[in-house]
């Protein structure tokens, strides 16, 4: 166990929706990473917060958003939702050195 | 800009067999950190080690080890004595060490796919 807990861990939906991913970092961890991980495009960073601020962008579409509240837990925001953002959708949590992953939230648009 | 390179799609090996997944990387970061992670058919990420690019020797956990060959851009992962249990996919990542010692965004290699045959 990671320490890092992401839900749902399952979402299934359909096209032109909305979703919201919850992401609650390790204990004591400021920083929260998004990673998107699809078959054709692999690991993908979409971005960090730290202690509340963004502090990095990656490769986050702009129907996509995200925040990170004062008790550091994060949301990840997808709407408009389109077929290929069926993904595994991760949060990660540091403090320093190597990341901690949450168990992912698998999301299926239909 | 950061690469993480796995030329290895697919291996397999025997159970009790010793290991090397290949990584090569490309930064004109002069700190960075190396990772492997494993990803087991259930979908989770499981860290595995860790070497610094300022570590003089090659960092262990286990039976995880981690071949850094520096000027080489190579930071291999050597997994001895292969369980069953270790079928998975391993990815290689990096992330650069910035000024005041921050860390920048862990980049991640598109993985090897490990299978361990009885």
């Amino acid at each position: 166990d990671s320490g890092v807990t992401q839900t749902p861990k399952h979402l299934i939906t359909a096209t032109g929706q909305r979703v919201t991913l919850r992401c609650s970092p390790r204990s004591g961890d400021l920083s929260v990473y998004w990673y998107q991980q699809s078959l054709d495009q692999g690991l993908q960073f979409l971005i960090q917060y730290y202690n509340g601020e963004e502090r990095a962008k990656g490769n986050i579409l702009e129907r996509f958003s995200a925040q990170q509240f004062p008790d550091l837990h994060s949301e990840l925001n997808l709407s408009s939702l389109e077929l290929g953002d069926s993904a595994l959708y991760f949060c990660a949590s540091s403090v320093g050195g190597e990341l901690f992953f949450g168990e992912g939230s698998r999301l299926t648009v239909l | 800009a950061q690469k993480i390179t796995q030329t290895q799609p697919g291996m397999f090996v025997q159970e009790k067999e010793a290991v090397t997944l290949d990584c090569t990387y490309d930064t004109s970061d002069p700190s960075y950190g190396l990772f492997w992670y494993k990803q087991p058919s259930s979908g989770e990420m499981i860290f595995l080690i860790y070497q610094g690019s300022y570590d003089q020797q090659n960092a262990t956990e286990g039976r995880y080890s981690l071949n850094f060959q520096k000027a080489r851009k190579s930071a291999n992962l050597v997994i001895s004595a292969s369980q069953l249990g270790d079928s998975a996919m391993y990815f290689c990542a990096m992330r650069a060490i910035l000024y005041g010692g921050s860390q920048g965004n862990l980049i991640f290699g598109k993985g090897t796919k490990l299978s361990v045959k009885p």
